[in-house]
């Protein structure tokens, strides 16, 4: 079962920053947290993970908070081509397949 | 290299027919996976292959489904007597699973584009 909770939609405009949040409450300290998106017709992509230090690549930064039980995903310039899903999930160890929920549908608007 | 490739990208057949799709991960990827994704759900475990060898299979994989990693590369996953209910994308993504300084490291996942495929 997913361990995240994620808002079902959020809209942004274009050239914005876009701040996706997700809520994992039960987060154990071995935990990763992982980012991928689905853009439409497509298989999901990976975004970017974290244990417990902020990262940051090409792609986008990755805020987790100190008691590790929220993140945020940010998208610093949101461009129309980043309009897609995005899953938070949470992971142990690579040997546990990625468990994906419902994520946040993220509409950037002209 | 140009990721992972999936075939067909499309497929419909009649109830109670047998599909086989095809999945061919980066060459260099040890793990492949298969997932089922519905309209307006995320993607759902089936299984995965470390090398030729089948590691874990979810719940979700009727004995109707069979996966195959023969030779560590490409893999076949196959519907057998197809019900309204198989159709869906079916997608396959592959990664390293590799050691580095002495402990195993795992990257990413690489998805392909999936299969969807419509039972009639």
């Amino acid at each position: 079962d997913a361990k995240t909770t994620q808002p079902p939609s959020m809209d942004c405009a274009e050239g914005r920053a876009a701040n996706l949040p997700c809520n994992h409450s039960t987060i154990s300290g071995n935990e990763y947290v992982y980012w991928y998106r689905q853009i439409h017709s497509q298989g999901p992509q990976y975004i970017i993970h974290g244990l417990k230090n902020n990262e940051t690549n090409e792609m986008a930064s990755l805020i987790i908070t100190e008691d590790r039980k929220s993140s945020t995903l940010i998208l610093p310039h949101a461009t129309l081509r980043d309009t897609a899903v995005y899953y938070c999930i949470v992971r142990a160890s690579g040997n546990t397949p990625l468990v994906f929920g419902k994520g946040t549908r993220l509409s950037v608007i002209a | 290299d140009t990721g992972v490739s999936q075939d067909p990208r499309h497929k419909i057949t009649k109830r109670g027919q047998n599909v086989t799709f095809r999945c061919d991960p980066i060459s260099e990827h040890n793990r492949l996976y298969w997932y089922r994704q519905t309209l307006g759900q995320g993607p759902e475990f089936l299984t995965y292959f470390q090398n030729e060898a089948q590691l874990e299979k979810s719940r979700l994989l009727s004995d109707r489904f069979s996966a195959e990693r023969p030779k560590g590369s490409f893999s076949t996953l196959e519907i057998q007597r197809t019900e309204q209910g198989d159709s869906a994308m079916y997608l396959c993504a592959s990664s390293l699973r590799a050691s580095g300084t002495g402990a195993f490291v795992s990257y990413g996942y690489t998805f392909g584009s999936g299969t969807r495929l419509t039972v009639v």
